[in-house]
């Protein structure tokens, strides 16, 4: 069974640009959690989405987004990038019921 | 003061070495997860707790919920263990969110 795919694995964006990011969870996971990586905060939760509805989101302004798809793909939507976005963005998805997540590999995003 | 904290921040083992991670947390939980992240990123699922004792190959994962504490041992260290080991707590109020600790940076040498 294949993993937890992300695109793009690398982005550079200049500050004030938005950008996407996608994730196609593992067949039959139908919950995808969205994480934001930093060297001076860590992993932080940003959303997770069940069903094409989002359920839970995290302490992010709202220039971070995101929607789900009736396939259970998700997309991620940063717009206005500020310097700080720079990250690994990760996506992770569950079964339903459990709460072992499955990890992509990530994106990284640098904005300059 | 942080949800979840991790002990030690760095660590250092020779090859063969039984090591210790621990991981605290200030609320009830539902479940605890052990993660292992490489250089590049990547992120490995180890473990998931909810109680007691797991163990897979080298590697064991033991939870006190009443002493709100889990700890990760790696019996017969070896290089390829060097990785950065994350604990994500799942509180009873989280919904279906992890809060994460710090990370353990484990290196281990031949």
């Amino acid at each position: 069974k294949a993993g937890v795919t992300q695109t793009p694995r690398y982005l550079i964006k200049t500050r004030g640009q938005q950008v996407t990011l996608s994730c196609s969870p593992i067949s039959g996971h139908r919950s995808v959690s969205w994480y934001q990586q930093t060297p001076g905060q860590g992993l932080q939760f940003l959303f997770e989405y069940f069903s094409e509805t989002q359920r839970n989101k995290g302490n992010f302004p709202g220039r971070f987004s995101g929607r789900q798809f009736s396939n259970s793909r998700s997309e991620m939507n940063v717009s206005t990038l500020e310097l700080g976005d720079s990250a690994l963005y990760l996506c992770a998805s569950s079964l339903v019921g459990s709460f072992e997540q499955y990890f992509g590999p990530g994106t990284r995003l640098t904005v300059t | 003061k942080n949800e979840v904290e991790q002990s030690p921040q760095n660590l250092t083992a020779q090859e063969g070495e039984f090591i210790t991670i621990n991981c605290s947390y200030s609320v009830g939980i539902s479940a605890l997860h052990w993660l292992q992240q490489h250089p590049g990123g990547g992120i490995v699922s180890l473990f998931m707790l909810s109680s007691g004792k797991k163990k897979h190959g080298r590697l064991i994962a033991t939870i006190n919920i009443q002493e709100k504490h889990s700890s990760l041992h790696i019996t017969a260290s070896h290089p390829r263990d060097s990785a950065v080991y994350i604990c994500a707590a799942l509180g009873d109020n989280y919904g279906q969110n992890f809060v994460f600790g710090p990370g353990t940076r484990l290196s281990v040498l031949p």
